[in-house]
């Protein structure tokens, strides 16, 4: 079992719909999540970061995160086909490193 | 914004041949990550340096080093490259990163490496 697991998708969206993308981790003493944003070929760019229980929102992202259920979501609104990319999940246990799950490919249709 | 820079951004490499990858960091960052991702894999976390120390080590081959220096970019240093050696190397960087710290990682764009 993968430390960090999503659904590799891909997942479709019409234009303006909600994208829902979900990640679950195995270790119960991580600290820190984040989404990541991948086109391929690119370097993984910043989306969100959680540390605290809840939702945290940022424009038309929000993310949720649930330590007892060990559960992290990203949700997308209105989304735009230049949305369409690979989405990281990553976690941040112990130490520096950041453990990533294999990603979920997004296709937003116009 | 200024961003990580990492070069060179492609390199070509006979098998067995050194190469070293260079990385620097967000002003005032002094932190430096590095991963490995191959072909449809995630990345994965290869070596960081805080301070100039290493300060956590994951799947890094005994054929790679690396190390910070006093301006706080990095060189991945990799010899007798293999075939499997072939992926983006990643540099991220972050603030006070030392063992714990949540600070956030910054990507760099990458170096592409291909081992012939």
């Amino acid at each position: 079992q993968k430390e960090v697991e999503q659904n590799s998708g891909p997942l479709s969206v019409p234009e303006g719909a909600i994208a829902s993308l979900n990640c679950t981790y195995s270790d119960r003493g991580s600290q820190s999540f984040f989404w990541y944003r991948q086109y391929s070929g690119k370097s993984p760019e910043l989306i969100m970061f959680i540390y605290s229980n809840g939702d945290k929102e940022d424009g038309r992202f929000t993310a949720q995160l649930n330590k007892a259920s060990q559960y992290v979501s990203l949700l997308i609104r209105d989304s735009q086909p230049s949305d369409s990319a690979t989405y990281l999940c990553a976690v941040k246990s112990s130490g520096d490193k950041l453990t990533f799950g294999t990603g979920t490919r997004l296709a937003v249709r116009p | 914004a200024a961003g990580v820079i990492q070069s060179p951004r492609h390199l070509i490499k006979e098998k067995r041949e050194t190469a070293t990858l260079k990385c620097y960091p967000i002003p005032r960052h002094d932190t430096v990550y590095w991963y490995q991702q191959g072909p449809g894999q995630d990345p994965q976390f290869l070596i960081s340096f805080y301070e100039k120390m290493q300060s956590d080590k994951g799947s890094i081959p005994d054929r790679f080093s690396a190390q910070q220096f006093s301006d706080y970019h990095s060189e991945l240093n990799m010899s007798s490259l293999e075939l499997g050696d072939s992926a983006l190397y990643f540099c991220a960087s972050s603030t006070s990163g030392w063992q714990g710290s949540t600070d956030t990682q910054y990507f760099g764009p990458g170096t592409r490496l291909t081992v012939l």
